[in-house]
C-alpha cells in the first residue's frame, strides 16, 4: 500500500496566523490527493480535492498544491472555527490510505 | 442534502459479531460507491472497505480481509458491514463516506460515525 506521512502531527497557531502541514506519499500518486477537516463528534469534511481544487462552500484561506509525492496545505488568516484534525488521503490506488493527521489549535 | 447516518455500534467481547448500517438519502445512490472508514482511539483514519455502486465491487483492508463482509440494498439505500472475529483493535469510530464516483474520487460526505468496542 501507499504509505502517506503528514507533518507535523500538532500545531498551536494565533488567529490571523498562516499554518502549512505537509503530505508526502512513498509513491508517484500524481494530483490525486484529497485533504479533511475532522472535529470532535462529527464526521470529517472534503476540503480539497485533486491536490489543488477548493470544494464549494470552503474558505479561500485554504489552499492546497503538490504533485507526485510531496503536497502542502495552508491555511492563511487562521480563525478559531479552523481548530481540528486535518487528514490528507490518496485516492489513486487501492488502500486510499490516509495520513496520520494534524491537530491544529488556534490560540 | 446529502445525509448519511450509521447505526448498529456498540459493545462486544472479543470474537463476536456485529452488523453496522449506513442509510443514505439526498443522492443517486445507485451511482456511488460507499466507503466504509474508521478511526481508533488515537490514530488517524484507516479505511476498511469499499463497495461500489451496483454492489459488483468489493474491496478490503488487509486488516479486515476474512473477518468483514461489505453489502448494500439499493432499494433501501444503505450500506452494511458486517463484522465477525471481532479483536480489540477493531475497537474504534466507524464512519461510512460516498464516493464522489463508483469507485473513484475522494470522500464528498461522511456520516457522523458509530462506535465500535471490543472488550470483555
Amino acid at each position: 500500500d501507499i504509505q502517506m506521512t503528514q507533518s507535523p502531527s500538532t500545531l498551536s497557531a494565533s488567529v490571523g496566523d498562516t499554518v502549512t502541514i505537509t503530505c508526502r506519499a512513498s509513491q508517484n500518486i500524481n494530483s490525486w490527493l484529497a485533504w479533511y477537516q475532522h472535529k470532535a463528534g462529527k464526521g470529517p469534511r472534503l476540503l480539497i480535492s485533486k491536490a489543488s481544487n477548493l470544494e464549494g462552500g470552503v474558505p479561500s484561506r485554504f489552499s492546497g498544491s503538490g504533485s507526485g509525492t510531496e503536497f502542502t496545505l495552508i491555511i492563511t488568516n487562521l480563525q478559531p472555527d479552523d481548530s481540528a484534525s486535518y487528514h490528507c488521503q490518496q485516492y489513486d490506488t487501492y488502500g486510499w490510505t490516509f495520513g496520520q493527521g494534524t491537530k491544529v489549535e488556534v490560540k | 442534502d446529502v445525509r448519511l447516518l450509521e447505526s448498529g455500534g456498540g459493545l462486544v467481547q472479543p470474537g463476536g459479531s456485529l452488523r453496522l448500517s449506513c442509510a443514505a438519502s439526498g443522492f443517486m445512490f445507485s451511482n456511488h460507491g460507499i466507503n466504509w472508514v474508521r478511526q481508533a482511539p488515537g490514530k488517524g483514519l484507516e479505511w476498511v472497505s469499499v463497495i461500489g455502486g451496483n454492489g459488483g465491487r468489493l474491496e478490503y483492508a488487509d486488516s479486515v480481509k476474512g473477518r468483514f463482509t461489505i453489502s448494500r440494498d439499493n432499494l433501501r439505500n444503505t450500506v452494511y458491514l458486517r463484522m465477525n472475529s471481532l479483536r480489540a483493535e477493531d475497537t474504534a469510530v466507524y464512519y461510512c463516506a460516498k464516493r464522489v464516483g463508483d469507485m473513484s474520487g475522494p470522500f464528498d460526505s461522511w456520516g457522523q460515525g458509530v462506535l465500535v468496542t471490543v472488550s470483555s
